[in-house]
Order: structure tokens, then C-alpha cells, then sequence
């Protein structure tokens, strides 16, 4: 039983590089979002998804894109990225709103 | 929008006693779900209790307990007979109506000494 995977765990990139974080669950949970992670903040909610085909923004969306094919793939998309996306990534994912989410181990991302 | 505030950056507490880690939340909407997450240095997020504002009890699993006073709009968490394992950081977290985006309070650093 994976859960939430998140691919890859590290990644450092140059200034106005995209990039793709991927994620992935097994568990058939219709929401899925994306959290970043700050040294003395809290997490905060980047995009998320209530279905396949279905996305919305959350709280920091700007820079970001994702998109939901399928139930269990929500990828996120940096288009150019900058240093202030320097950032743990984390995806998650609940069966139905409003319930406990499960996240996955995070991605460190490191923009130079 | 909802707001949660976790006013102690660090706690320290000593092996087998209790320790109490405050969560106060603001919302105008009368349903929503109280969470709390445990972060060990490893980095990964792990769910440990919910309080749905609707639930008459206290949420209760295992050690952990969750003090929930509507009125006071406060949901600390309770840690019974600490252990050196339980030393992390401590998010508490909230949701509004039928919607799972989290909103986050800025953690708490628990360190369980001998």
C-alpha cells in the first residue's frame, strides 16, 4: 500500500528552469493539493483538486500550474522558476472533504 | 477565511509526563474539522487526531487527546506520558465546511527530555 508518492524527493534547478513535480495515490481519494512548506511558517495550500478534470487555486497559486487527468495523478508545475520558490512540496490527498489528508514524504526544491 | 494560531514556538517537556500544545482557530462558518499533524525531523507529515465542530466528545487516539472548547474556539492537543519518539514539530490545521483545504497555524517544537 504506497499511499502518496511524491517523485522526485530532491531537486535543485536554475533560475527561469520549469520543472514537474509528480504525485501520485493509490487510494482512490478524489482530493487531492499541493502544500509548500517555509522555515517558520506553517504549510500553505498551493492548488487542489476535487476530481479528475476538476482544479482549483489555493492560497499561493502564482508561478504554479497543475492539472488532474486522472484520480490518481496530480502533478505540479513550475513554469520559470525563481528563487523564492525555494520550498519543501507537499502532496496530499483525502477521500472526501473535509477529512484527515494523507500526505506524501515531500520534495526539497532548491532554486539557485 | 479561517485563521489558527499556535502561540508557543517551543515546548519542552520531560519524558512520561504530560504536555498540552494550544490551538486557537477563527471561522465564521459553524462547520468545519480540527486536525492535528505531527512532523519528526525526517520532514513527513503525520496525521494524528480530528474534532469535527459538530462532535459533542473529545477526539481521543491513543495517547493523543484533543481539548475542544467551542465557546473559546480553542483545540489544544494533549499528549498523556510523553515519550522521547513524540520530540517533532506539531501543526494544527483546519477546514471549512465540505472543502479539504487545509489552513495551517505555524507549529509548535516539542523536545521530550530524560
Amino acid at each position: 500500500n504506497a499511499g502518496v508518492t511524491q517523485t522526485p524527493k530532491f531537486q535543485v534547478l536554475k533560475t527561469g528552469q520549469s520543472m514537474t513535480l509528480q504525485c501520485a495515490q493509490d487510494m482512490n481519494h478524489e482530493y487531492m493539493s499541493w502544500y509548500r512548506q517555509d522555515p517558520g511558517m506553517g504549510l500553505r495550500l498551493i492548488h487542489y483538486s476535487v476530481g479528475a478534470g476538476i482544479t482549483d487555486q489555493g492560497e499561493v497559486p502564482n508561478g504554479y500550474n497543475v492539472s488532474r487527468s486522472t484520480t490518481e495523478d496530480f502533478p505540479l508545475r513550475l513554469l520559470s522558476a525563481a528563487p523564492s520558490q525555494t520550498s519543501v512540496y507537499f502532496c496530499a490527498s483525502s477521500y472526501i472533504g473535509g477529512q484527515p489528508q494523507h500526505f506524501g514524504d515531500g520534495t526539497r526544491l532548491s532554486i539557485l | 477565511a479561517q485563521k489558527i494560531t499556535q502561540t508557543q514556538p517551543g515546548m519542552f517537556v520531560q519524558e512520561k509526563e504530560a504536555v498540552t500544545l494550544d490551538c486557537t482557530y477563527d471561522t465564521s462558518d459553524p462547520s468545519y474539522g480540527l486536525f492535528w499533524y505531527k512532523q519528526p525531523s525526517s520532514g513527513e507529515m503525520i496525521f494524528l487526531i480530528y474534532q469535527g465542530s459538530y462532535d459533542q466528545q473529545n477526539a481521543t487516539e491513543g495517547r493523543y487527546s484533543l481539548n475542544f472548547q467551542k465557546a473559546r474556539k480553542s483545540a489544544n492537543l494533549v499528549i498523556s506520558a510523553s515519550q522521547l519518539g513524540d520530540s517533532a514539530m506539531y501543526f494544527c490545521a483546519m477546514t471549512t465546511g465540505t472543502a479539504s483545504k487545509l489552513t495551517f497555524g505555524t507549529g509548535t517544537r516539542l523536545q521530550v527530555t530524560l
